[in-house]
């Protein structure tokens, strides 16, 4: 059973534009939601993370909207750069010390 | 740099033989983890040691699969008769309070 489904699979958008990539969950244990994001040859790192009691977040250029009723999370990268080229994974996990419950990844491709 | 580093970073092997990873964390990490991640797919927990003790392993983790921590410090994993299924990038990640921090992995190949 996949507990965090992630949309699209790959985006391509032109630079200075919004990337926006779609989660939704089926765990309603989760009370923590990173997202992380992963260059080729590179372990994931963490780039932004919400709770369940906020709807939403923004740190610089990345914001998370999560909508707790409809079990959904969303992260909107503004002003998009070539540099953020790369791989994004949302994640839910059920508490801070547990093991991460990955999505399937969107490859993002922000042209120069 | 996140301080966890990882040994092999690519591992090539033939079917059937035994391979061996090892995983550093830094010294505040009393939590480490172990995930499998396959081309185009997210990481996959397998395994979960607090200090040394295996508190969690994944159904993912065949009777193959075997991990220590000895004191608390280094991990390693092992996979015994490996299969070309089990061809994939094997990341560890530590943790200290909070987040977890993710080495670079190591990439098995099995021929």
């Amino acid at each position: 059973q996949q507990q965090v489904k992630q949309s699209p699979q790959s985006l391509i958008v032109q630079k200075g534009g919004i990337s926006i990539i779609n989660c939704a969950y089926e765990n309603t244990a989760f009370d923590y939601f990173p997202w992380y994001q992963q260059f080729p040859g590179k372990g994931p790192a963490l780039l932004i993370a919400i709770r369940p009691d906020v709807s939403e977040k923004k740190e610089g250029r990345f914001t998370i909207s999560f909508n707790k009723s409809a079990k959904q999370f969303s992260l909107h990268i503004m002003d998009s750069q070539p540099g953020d080229s790369a791989t994004y994974f949302c994640a839910g996990i059920m508490n801070r010390d547990d093991k991460i419950i990955f999505g399937k990844g969107t490859r993002l491709h922000i042209l120069p | 740099d996140t301080g966890v580093s990882q040994d092999p970073r690519h591992k090539i092997t033939k079917r059937g033989q035994n391979v061996t990873f090892r995983c550093d964390p830094i010294s505040e990490h009393n939590r480490l983890y172990w995930y499998r991640q396959t081309l185009g797919q997210g990481p996959e927990f397998l395994t979960y040691f607090q200090n040394e003790a295996q508190l969690e392993k994944s159904r993912l983790l065949s009777n193959r699969f075997s991990a220590e921590r000895p004191k608390g410090s280094f991990s390693t994993l092992e996979i015994q008769r490996t299969e070309q299924g089990d061809s994939a990038m094997y990341l560890c990640a530590g943790a200290g309070a909070d987040e977890q921090f993710f080495g670079p992995g190591t990439r098995l190949t099995v021929l």
